[in-house]
Formats: C-alpha cells, sequence, structure tokens
C-alpha cells in the first residue's frame, strides 16, 4: 500500500520556467490537497479538491494551477516559477467525512528556484 | 479567521510525561482540532484529533479545554523517537460541514533528552 507519492523529490527550476509537481495516491480518497511549508511559516494550504472535477482555492492560490481529472492523480502546476516559490511541498489526502478522518501526507517535493 | 499558537520549542527528558499546549481563541463551534507530528525530512503524520471531548488513541492523547479555546497534546512517556515538530491544526468545515480543510499552525519543536 502505497499511500501518497509525490515526484520528484528535489527540483531545480531557474526562474520563468514551469513545471508540474505530481501527486498520486491509491486510498480511493475523495479529498486532496497541497500545501507549502516554509521556515517559520508553519504548513499553508494552496489548492484543494474535493472529488474529481472539483478544485478550490486555499490560503495561499497565487502562482498556482491544479486540476483533478481522476480520483487518484492531484497535479500541481507551475506556470512561471518565482524565487518566492522555492519551498518544500506537501500532498495530502483524506476520506470525506465531517471533522476530518486524518490526513495522510506524502514525503514532499523540495523545490529550489534560482 | 481562527489562528492557533504554539511554543517555538520544548524540551523533555525521555520516558517522562510531555504536554504540548495549543491555543485556538477564535476557533468556531463545529471546527475539529487535530495533531500531527512531522520528523525531520518526511512529510507530517497523523496523530490525533477531536471535538469537544478528550480523546485517546495508541500515540498519544488530546485533552481539549472545556471552552475549546486551547487544547494539549499528552504523550505519556517520550521517548527519543518522539522528537519531531508537532503541529496543532484545526479542521474549517466548509460544504454544509460535510468537509473542510485543516488550517495549521507554526509547529513546536519538541526535543527529547536521554
Amino acid at each position: 500500500n502505497a499511500g501518497v507519492t509525490q515526484t520528484p523529490k528535489f527540483q531545480v527550476l531557474k526562474t520563468g520556467q514551469s513545471m508540474t509537481l505530481q501527486c498520486a495516491q491509491d486510498m480511493n480518497h475523495e479529498y486532496m490537497s497541497w500545501y507549502r511549508q516554509d521556515p517559520g511559516m508553519g504548513l499553508r494550504l494552496i489548492h484543494y479538491s474535493v472529488g474529481a472535477g472539483i478544485t478550490d482555492q486555499g490560503e495561499v492560490p497565487n502562482g498556482y494551477n491544479v486540476s483533478r481529472s481522476t480520483t487518484e492523480d492531484f497535479p500541481l502546476r507551475l506556470l512561471s516559477a518565482a524565487p518566492s516559490q522555492t519551498s518544500v511541498y506537501f500532498c495530502a489526502s483524506s476520506y470525506w467525512g465531517t471533522g476530518g478522518l486524518g490526513y495522510t501526507f506524502g514525503s514532499g517535493t523540495r523545490l529550489t528556484v534560482v | 479567521d481562527a489562528k492557533t499558537t504554539q511554543p517555538n520549542s520544548m524540551e523533555s527528558n525521555e520516558e517522562e510525561p510531555v504536554h504540548l499546549p495549543c491555543n485556538h481563541s477564535t476557533i468556531s463551534g463545529t471546527d475539529y482540532i487535530h495533531w500531527y507530528r512531522q520528523l525531520p525530512s518526511q512529510g507530517p503524520e497523523y496523530v490525533i484529533h477531536g471535538l469537544t471531548s478528550n480523546v485517546n488513541n495508541r500515540m498519544a492523547s488530546l485533552a481539549i479545554a472545556e471552552d475549546r479555546k486551547s487544547s494539549t497534546l499528552i504523550l505519556h512517556r517520550a521517548t527519543l523517537r518522539d522528537a519531531a515538530v508537532y503541529y496543532c491544526a484545526h479542521y474549517r468545515s466548509n460544504y454544509g460541514g460535510s468537509q473542510g480543510n485543516l488550517i495549521f499552525g507554526k509547529g513546536t519543536k519538541l526535543s527529547v533528552k536521554p
């Protein structure tokens, strides 16, 4: 049982480049989300999805796009990378349910934009 | 917006109990309280969550104040493997209360001394 798989684990981008961070889960979770983690800032919600075809913005959505075409996959796209997007990115998933039934996180993607 | 505040760091001795506090003075009546922990170079890991009553599981106990403005994560006997960053989060409901998002605090770094 793989859980939540994120690829790549590390990435270096030049300013202005685009890339997609991949996230896949094999637990049939309806809910998936992306967080970024910066020193001293904790985890901040970027985008989330409550099912295939449904996405919405979190606290810090600017500069990021998402789509959810299948239950399993929730990619995060950076259209034009900026140094401010240097961060560690975590994908999480959970079942749909009141109270949040415990999120499962991936191991993260460490992104550096130079 | 509801926010959580936690001490930046705490120290504990091995095999002693640890009480990790969290203030969430503006939490709404339907927001669940969650705790996660993050080991170095890993994604956050679910520990426990609750709404109004104290909760216990194999990892820890969660004590929620009667007014719900604060909570305490209790590790009954700290081990060296419990050294991690512990995040308090509130689960903000939307979609009519059937789903929501986790909003994290900035975390407490717990050090455990042998």
